[in-house]
């Protein structure tokens, strides 16, 4: 089946330090990779939606300064929260999806504690 | 404004009971899918469904898209342990991102 990659599982930061979350398809190429933050006992919240070679589609809301979404190949997308503050502390999820009407797969998210 | 509404919110049941889920929306869907998720984890597709009306089977759970393609619910017969998890639904509309609206969640916990 369709696998999808997060690194790191869990990380820990300083408040005002940036942070790089990598979501990796690994037997699949990703034409689309979705950002998705879930805070506890919560559904998933879409945050952007990358294109490999294109810019981020960011949802309302969301800033598109603060977390920054690099989407350079078909198997990587990257999201970056710069100048973390403690409200950014959330499960971080990212999904993958091939082409056409294929099913969107989900990583296994990455925890994010802002101290 | 939540656009799948799903209910009950949370669900403690005994093993060996049936339980229902249900997903509703105003918005019409042009797939509908549901995962299960275990907790520090993310979200694990069980099925997806398309066509309105449409049933879909998976051993003890049961799938079903409304005729509009408006709801959707899930049904388990004989609820394990092993059931146990928040479930999802998400639905994608017919737009060039395709990207999931997902609902607010079913806590379920089945008690040994």
């Amino acid at each position: 089946g369709a696998v999808v990659s997060q690194h790191p599982s869990w990380v820990i930061c300083k408040s005002g330090t940036s942070v790089k979350i990598e979501c990796r398809s690994l037997d699949f190429q990703a034409t689309t990779m979705f950002w998705y933050r879930q805070f506890p006992k919560q559904s998933l919240m879409l945050m952007a939606t990358s294109n490999e070679g294109s810019k981020a589609t960011y949802e309302q809301g969301v800033e598109k300064d603060k977390f920054l979404i690099n989407h350079a190949s078909l198997t990587l997308s990257t999201l970056t929260v710069t100048s973390a503050h403690p409200e950014d502390s959330s499960f971080y999820i990212c999904s993958a999806r091939g082409q056409g009407w294929d099913p969107q797969y989900f990583g296994p998210g990455t925890r994010l504690t802002v101290l | 404004t939540q656009l799948l509404e799903q209910s009950p919110q949370f669900l403690s049941i005994q093993e060996g009971e049936n339980l229902t889920v249900y997903c509703n929306s105003s918005s019409v869907f042009s797939s509908l899918q549901w995962y299960r998720q275990e907790p520090g984890e993310g979200p694990v597709l069980l099925v997806t469904v398309v066509t309105g009306g449409e049933v879909k089977k998976l051993k003890r759970l049961t799938f079903q898209f409304g005729d509009a393609r408006k709801d959707s619910s899930l049904h388990i017969t004989a609820a394990q342990p092993g059931d146990t998890g928040l479930y999802l639904c998400a639905g994608a509309r017919d737009t060039g991102r395709r990207a999931l609206t997902f609902g607010s969640g079913t806590r379920l916990q089945v008690q040994p």
